[in-house]
């Protein structure tokens, strides 16, 4: 089946760790997106990629880091610069020519102890 | 900037009331206007848009109508299931070259039996 999957579902680190959450989509999209979900409140987007080997900031990056090696594969490192960062973290992506409809993976909840 | 506002929730219904969801913008030029559903735990799905001034979006029931003379896109579904339980978000996207995706802070649906 073509989808987008998040690895893992929910995730717990220690306050000053980095950490890396996994996004693979086999759906040959072009784009991906990293978002950010907190309480009662909308999606942010942290990063986003059109092409591989290529990325752009969003609204909320600091603190944030990504890489695009691969078309299929977005990961998102979460870097103890990161002041808050508990929530939740959902990808998307799209394909070329429809790039304003994105698609989303099922998310991962990030807990930092 | 681009931006939406939707209607705080959260909104409890009995089975087979009216649903309405609330949802303005702001934006330049001639955005796209999308709603994503939240089933609890998991990531957004795209329950319809529509790309220009009175289209009309529908799927599972629900409908929502690009109102560019109001800036709104309403969400509207006639007869609600307990299944309709989730978080509804109202979206834009304003077409240029990032197509980035504003949201807003979601409205949250508990459908009663």
């Amino acid at each position: 089946d073509g989808g987008i999957t998040q690895s893992p579902k929910y995730l717990f680190r220690k306050e000053g760790q980095n950490v890396t959450l996994s996004c693979e989509q086999n759906l040959n999209h072009d784009a991906m997106y990293w978002y950010r979900q907190d309480p009662g409140q909308g999606l942010r987007l942290i990063y986003y990629s059109q092409i591989v080997n290529d990325f752009q900031k969003g609204d909320i990056a600091e603190g944030y880091s990504v890489s695009r090696e691969k078309k299929e594969s977005f990961p998102l490192t979460v870097t103890s610069a990161q002041k808050n960062p508990t929530a939740f973290y959902l990808c998307a992506s799209s394909i070329k020519g429809a790039e304003d409809t994105q698609y989303f993976g099922p998310g991962t909840r990030l807990t930092v102890l | 900037g681009n931006s939406v506002t939707q209607m705080e929730g959260p909104v409890t219904l009995s089975e087979e009331a009216f649903l309405t969801i609330n949802c303005t913008y702001t934006a330049t030029g001639y955005p796209s206007l999308f709603w994503y559903v939240q089933y609890p735990g998991e990531g957004l799905q795209l329950l319809l848009k529509a790309t220009k001034a009175d289209d009309k979006g529908s799927n599972k029931g629900f409908e929502a109508t690009y109102r560019k003379e109001t800036t709104s896109f309403h969400l509207e579904k006639g007869s609600v299931q307990v299944s309709d339980s989730a978080v509804y978000f109202c979206a834009l996207s304003g077409r240029t070259n990032d197509y980035k995706l504003s949201f807003g802070a979601g409205t949250t649906v508990t459908v009663r039996a």
